[in-house]
């Protein structure tokens, strides 16, 4: 089953702009991750924010995290047409058992 | 570091044909996992192991489907016998949980085509 869902499904933005995207999640969380896949590739990790974290920063990438409301949120500012990409995130629940459970992801497209 | 390594990149096999996928993680990581991804569903967690012991496999469609873990260097999916519903990407990742939570470090997919 499913834990996390994103929105949107599908995001299409000018170089430039800044692009957010959404993950609501079920059940209580360790920890929760955000990957990104290329086309054709597996995927690659990002940022990991823990159930006692609110926001977190990578370089141009900001992660915030709400559990009373059960989602995140990926910001990525200035975006570049190398962003286009598809992005998940992903939730371990807070069993700890280190198993991650996958949103549907939210294909994003920079246009140059 | 080479990263997580699968093998065959590209498989294609007839309905009814055994169908097996490798898997070689990194070094020192102590967990392994399998995942399906399909445009309908999306990626599915198939089963995952820890220090090559199968910690939970209820993600497994059905008998057809089985995966072992020799060792700590090594992985297969075994499908059989294959059937077209099974055509889709199959990853393979590897992890070091530690106490910050695991990272997971995917390998570049299977592409299996059941025609």
């Amino acid at each position: 089953s499913q834990q996390g869902e994103e929105d949107p499904q599908a995001l299409s933005i000018q170089e430039g702009e800044n692009a957010t995207m959404n993950c609501s999640y079920k059940t209580s969380i360790n920890n929760l991750q955000w990957y990104r896949q290329n086309s054709g590739r597996g995927l690659v990790h990002l940022i990991l924010i823990r159930s006692n974290e609110r926001e977190k920063h990578s370089g141009r990438l900001r992660v915030t995290l709400d559990t009373s409301k059960k989602s995140s949120s990926l910001l990525i500012t200035a975006s570049r047409a190398a962003d286009t990409a598809s992005y998940f995130c992903a939730t371990e629940r807070s069993s700890n058992t280190g198993k991650l459970i996958f949103g549907q992801g939210t294909t994003l497209q920079v246009k140059p | 570091d080479a990263g997580v390594i699968q093998s065959p990149r590209h498989e294609v096999t007839e309905m009814g044909q055994e169908v097996t996928l490798r898997c070689k993680p990194i070094s020192g990581h102590d967990y392994l996992f399998w995942y399906r991804q399909t445009m309908m569903r999306g990626l599915e967690l198939l089963i995952y192991f820890n220090n090559n012991v199968p910690i939970d496999d209820s993600g497994m469609p059905e008998d057809r489907f089985s995966a072992k873990m020799p060792n700590a260097s090594f992985s297969t999916l075994k499908i059989q016998p294959s059937e077209p519903r099974d055509s889709a990407v199959y990853f393979c990742a590897s992890s070091l949980r530690g106490t910050g939570g695991g990272l997971l470090h995917f390998g570049n997919g299977t592409r299996l085509t059941v025609t």
